[in-house]
């Protein structure tokens, strides 16, 4: 049990276009997910906390109108990345809160995005 | 904030070799402490975890201490095999009003060859 599933599992796109990536819990609700990014050979960097039901909240140096996420339900957030630029390439991962787990994180497997 | 300093690797070893991967920590408050572990294609899993001070974590033979007077949590396996071939994360995460929020270290790279 405590699956996380993110789609696309890579993408690429054109400069200045936008991208949405899903990230869903399939076996538990998740009030609070997380999205991080992770260069190559680098940590992850959490960019945002996504509350499920109210605005996300972002990390220092994140731009919110830059990636915007939305956590409509308890068992999906989305993030997207608006008018897409090469330097935005990187891994995006998203993890969800379980509750019942002793609030435990569990992690997506990732999305691999590529700006040409 | 919080932040963690990981043993810089890769760091590769022949199998049934001991491993340490050393790791510090600076935190506000009573952080826990994580270990994770990212296998090739897969997704971030939770290796093991201490909650409070002189807790030891283990599992899948690996062990880790939480070690509050020199801000350590290293990791160590007796005798790796091939299979233990992945990236390490140490992690720490913060309580009070930021609850959750996870910093990782910069990850160290474990080779096992046959």
């Amino acid at each position: 049990g405590a699956v996380v599933s993110q789609h696309p599992s890579w993408v690429i796109c054109k400069s200045g276009t936008s991208v949405k990536i899903e990230c869903r819990s399939l076996d538990f609700q998740a009030t609070t997910m997380f999205w991080y990014r992770q260069f190559p050979k680098q940590s992850l960097m959490l960019m945002a906390t996504s509350n499920e039901g109210s605005k996300a909240t972002y990390e220092q140096g994140v731009e919110k109108d830059k990636f915007l996420i939305n956590h409509a339900s308890l068992t999906l957030s989305t993030l997207t990345v608006t008018s897409a630029h090469p330097e935005d390439s990187s891994f995006y991962i998203c993890s969800a809160r379980y509750s019942g787990r002793n609030n435990e994180q569990f992690f997506g497997p990732g999305t691999r995005l590529t700006v040409l | 904030g919080n932040s963690v300093t990981q043993m810089e690797g890769p760091v590769t070893l022949s199998e049934e070799a001991f491993l340490t991967i050393n790791c510090t920590y600076t935190a506000t408050g009573y952080p826990s402490l994580f270990w994770y572990v990212q296998y090739p294609g897969e997704g971030l899993q939770l290796l093991l975890k201490a909650t409070k001070a002189d807790d030891k974590g283990s599992n899948k033979g690996f062990e880790a201490t939480y070690r509050k007077e020199t801000t350590s949590f290293h990791l160590e396996k007796g005798s790796v095999q091939v299979s233990d071939s992945a990236v390490y994360f140490c992690v720490v995460s913060a309580g009070g009003t930021s609850y959750g929020k996870l910093t990782f270290g910069q990850g160290t790279i474990l080779t096992v060859h046959p």
